[in-house]
């Protein structure tokens, strides 16, 4: 099956710098990749995806790039605010979704 | 608004009884999924159904079965709890193809 594994578990920032989270996985099946932002005592939610046709995307500070070659792939969040403090989860699909372990962010005032 | 539902919220049980929580989708979505939360190991897949009638076992199966018997519903049954299925749980759908899933708020399950 699956194994997605992603780096670093914790991550603190100072407001304002950028903030990557780097994942691997190992099914050269998947094609979907999608990554979710959870806050305290919430639920998990979406907030980019990319599919394996494409390289990059982006949205607003958001952006997700994709190396299928070397299976794997990146978030990268720029002029981070205290806002994007939470747990972010990559995940990769073969038609279930696998998790990496998460990654907990602290944006420092 | 469409959406998914878990019950319920909390939960404390015995060791050894069997407990079931519940997940209701209003998507209308095939694809019906159950997670586990603990910390340092993520989202871990337990179940997984495409459609009423299919299920499969994810990688933490053991002790955890489910049910497909309409496309709304995929409980989770735990046939004899164990302190080590203490974690909160999570259900989610999504539709056909690699589309977004959508999660319930959880299930906080404790096991005593």
């Amino acid at each position: 099956g699956e194994n997605v594994e992603q780096h670093p578990s914790t991550l603190s920032v100072q407001e304002g710098d950028s903030a990557v989270i780097k994942c691997t996985y190992s099914d050269s099946a998947s094609n979907y990749f999608p990554w979710y932002k959870q806050e305290l005592g919430k639920r998990p939610q979406l907030i980019i995806d990319i599919r394996s046709n494409v390289g990059e995307k982006k949205d607003q500070r958001i952006a997700v790039t994709l190396n299928k070659t070397a299976k794997h792939f990146s978030l990268h969040i720029t002029e981070t605010q205290p806002e994007d403090s939470a747990v972010y989860f990559c995940a990769a699909d073969d038609y279930k979704l696998s998790f990496g372990a998460g990654t907990t962010v602290t944006v420092r005032a | 608004d469409a959406e998914i539902t878990q019950s319920p919220r909390h939960k404390i049980t015995e060791t050894g009884r069997q407990v079931t929580l519940a997940c209701h989708q209003t998507w209308n979505h095939n694809n019906m999924f159950w997670y586990r939360q603990d910390l340092g190991h993520g989202l871990r897949l337990i179940h997984y159904s495409y459609g009423v009638q299919d299920t499969n076992k994810g990688e933490v199966s053991d002790g955890y079965s489910v049910s497909r018997s309409n496309t709304e519903d995929l409980p989770l049954t735990l046939e004899s709890a164990a302190s080590s299925q203490t974690s909160v749980y999570f259900c989610a759908s999504s539709g056909t193809g690699n589309t977004e899933a959508f999660f319930g708020q959880g299930t906080r399950l404790t096991v005593v």
